[in-house]
């Protein structure tokens, strides 16, 4: 079975400076893996994917995750921290579902201050 | 309207009573779903439909009971639920129901069963 986990419930940043979300997964076969984004009284919307194309994937608003199967690891980042980032941000990866249909499994959730 | 819309956003309940929530998409997708979003927890998947076909039951309870009339609407029908129901229902759908597919969320109903 598949699994995320997302290292710190909780990152506080100052406006300006990068930004790290850690995601680890475990998947039996080549997985593919998300990051959403919930801003406050909002759904989930997504950030970027990675569906075995490059490793280095380019999201929305400035953001970008690295797939690396040797640390299982897709770690999402931003080089400068901006207000409107202030959000929680979850970590998804497919797999099968005990039906075999194709699911998604998500982290717990990071949620992501920005300090002015 | 565009995306998907929910509606209520906000809904109380007591153990006894009988509501439903309701999910629209402006898609044109063929695959939704129903997570259920509690605090400190990841989103578990609840229900799928593809073509309006439930091709999965994650497990729940059968309080809950969905019903997808067609490939637009889908409603999450409650009764006799317990307080730790109490969460954010989320809809979601996508074009079809594989995991490449991206899923495109409501805004929530955020339940609270007395």
């Amino acid at each position: 079975a598949q699994s995320v986990t997302q290292l710190g419930s909780h990152v506080s940043v100052s406006e300006g400076a990068l930004v790290l979300l850690r995601c680890n997964y475990s998947s039996s076969v080549p997985p593919y893996l998300f990051w959403y984004v919930q801003y406050p009284n909002q759904g989930l919307q997504l950030l970027l994917k990675y569906t075995s194309a490059a490793t280095l994937v380019k999201g929305i608003n400035g953001f970008e995750a690295e797939f690396k199967k040797s640390e299982t690891s897709f770690h999402l980042t931003k080089p400068s921290a901006h207000m409107s980032d202030a959000a929680e941000y979850f970590c998804a990866v497919s797999g099968e579902s005990n039906f075999g249909n194709e699911k998604l499994t998500f982290g717990t959730g990071t949620r992501l201050t920005i300090i002015p | 309207e565009t995306g998907v819309t929910q509606t209520p956003r906000h809904l109380v309940m007591g153990m006894t009573n009988k509501k439903s929530l309701k999910c629209e998409q402006h898609l044109g997708h063929n695959a939704m779903y129903w997570y259920k979003q509690s605090a400190k927890k990841p989103l578990e998947l609840m229900f799928v439909y593809s073509l309006e076909e439930r091709v999965e039951n994650n497990s729940v309870p059968s309080r809950f009971s969905p019903e997808c009339p067609n490939s637009s609407h889908l409603f999450l029908h409650l009764h006799t639920l317990q307080p730790e129901d109490s969460a954010l229902y989320l809809c979601a759908s996508s074009q079809g129901p594989l995991s490449t597919d991206t899923q495109y969320f409501g805004p929530g109903t955020r339940l609270t069963v007395l």
